[in-house]
């Protein structure tokens, strides 16, 4: 079975700019959710999307936002980029019949902004 | 303070040895507790997980969780250089529909296991 994709897997942006990241997950697997690492905070809950749906949000700004599509595909979106928006960004997957707590993640993708 | 404390190392053994990470939460909700592997530049890789309190062993690790004391740890028998990497503690609340799949995360112990 194939893991959890991610891409890109490296981006630069110039700060001011948005981006728009994509995460597929696993086969069968409803529930996305995306954290943001960085060597000063650590991995850092951004959302989970279920069924299309937000189930739970972070505690980051509004300029960072997700969406879910019906095929369980997932995007995140940061707008107007800052030098402090650079960070690993991973995306995990997993399934209602675990409980949930099989959280299964992607490579990431490596965003740097200038 | 944050929710969940883990000695960021680095720990560095010699090849054979017990390897013994820990992490202690402030949360009593947290339900669900796992341990992750991340090598450098790679996705975290869920390594265990338990529910509640308990002892939980797959091969050369075990999982053990004492909820009275907040306290979780991971155990790694006989020590190989593979396994040097970063461990992250992560955790859990029991309700899906509460508080959604969202992990809590320690900030990792970078381990080096040495020949």
């Amino acid at each position: 079975k194939a893991g959890v994709t991610q891409t890109p897997r490296y981006l630069i942006k110039t700060r001011g700019q948005q981006v728009t990241l994509s995460c597929s997950p696993i086969s069968g697997h409803r529930s996305v959710s995306w954290y943001q690492q960085t060597p000063g905070q650590g991995l850092q809950f951004l959302f989970e999307y279920f069924s299309e749906t937000q189930r739970n949000k972070g505690n980051f700004p509004g300029r960072f936002s997700g969406r879910q599509f019906s095929n369980s595909r997932s995007e995140m979106n940061v707008s107007t980029l800052e030098l402090g928006d650079s960070a690993l960004y991973l995306c995990a997957s997993s399934s209602p019949g675990s409980g949930g707590y099989e959280q299964y993640f992607g490579p990431g993708t490596r965003l740097t902004v200038t | 303070q944050k929710e969940v404390e883990q000695d960021p190392g680095p720990l560095s053994v010699p090849e054979g040895a017990i390897v013994s990470l820990n992490c202690t939460y402030s949360n009593s909700a947290f339900q669900y507790f796992m341990w992750y592997r991340q090598y450098s530049r790679k996705g975290p890789e869920l390594l265990m997980y338990t529910y509640s309190s308990g002892n939980k062993e797959d091969g050369r690790f075990t999982a053990q969780v004492d909820k009275s004391s907040k306290y979780i740890s991971l155990f790694i028998r006989d020590s190989q250089p593979s396994d040097s990497a970063t461990y992250l503690c992560a955790m859990r609340g029991g309700s899906l529909t509460g508080g959604g799949n969202k992990l809590t995360f320690g900030t990792g112990t970078q381990l080096k296991v040495e020949l």
